[in-house]
């Protein structure tokens, strides 16, 4: 069975500092995706990482993946308040569309001013 | 482009009785799944459809059932309701080809089973 871990699970941080969150899977895949979502909203797509050594950014956030490791990163550079949120990474493993993903637990991400 | 539209927003049944919730999928997608988020977890697949059968499914009860229509919307279907299954439903719609795509999500449905 599938497992994806996340951690921290929460992450208080001061605006202007850098951070980064894990996402560990156990199993291998090469479809890894991190989505951010607002507190009783759906879910935002952010990333979409589809092979090894992949590296995507946008704005402060920063992801890669490492199918070797089984690990993905998501880097938060200079935060601010905004993204203030829950990031969730899921992964894929069954070929085809990407509709049966496996997600962690979570990190909600606190930034104070 | 309306993306994914789920319906209702927002519900409250009383345990025991059964719910259907709904949803329709963004342009172009043919594929739909549901997902359940319990408070302060992760979401967790309940099952997919494609070509109006259920092609895989997650480890939920046979009191989940769902229906997917000619036009690709679907239905998610709540027996004999429990008070855990108070929770945000969240349909997803992607295309189905081999490859490498991305899963849509819509909105939500909030059920609260009292």
């Amino acid at each position: 069975e599938l497992k994806v871990e996340q951690n921290p699970l929460f992450l208080s941080m001061q605006e202007g500092k850098n951070y980064t969150i894990y996402c560990n899977y156990s199993t291998t895949s090469d479809r890894l995706y991190w989505y951010r979502q607002d507190p009783g909203k759906s879910l935002e797509s952010l990333f979409v990482l589809l092979s090894n050594g992949a590296v995507k950014q946008e704005g402060r956030l920063m992801a890669s993946l490492d199918t070797k490791a089984r690990l993905s990163t998501l880097h938060i550079t200079a935060a601010v308040h905004d993204l203030s949120a829950t990031y969730f990474c899921a992964v894929d493993i069954w070929p085809g569309t990407a509709s049966k993903l496996t997600f962690g637990t979570g990190t909600r991400l606190q930034v104070t001013l | 482009d309306a993306g994914v539209t789920q319906s209702p927003t927002h519900l409250i049944k009383t345990r025991g009785q059964q719910v259907t919730l709904r949803c329709s999928p963004k342009s172009g997608h043919d594929t739909v799944s549901w997902y359940q988020q319990a408070l302060g977890q992760g979401p967790q697949f309940i099952f997919q459809y494609y070509e109006e059968e259920e092609r895989q499914r997650g480890n939920f009860p046979d009191r989940f059932s769902g229906h997917q229509f000619p036009n690709y919307s679907s239905e998610l279907n709540v027996n004999a309701l429990l008070l855990g299954d108070s929770a945000l439903y969240l349909c997803a719609s992607s295309p189905r080809r081999v490859g490498r795509t991305e899963a849509f999500f819509g909105q939500g449905t909030r059920l609260t089973v009292v």
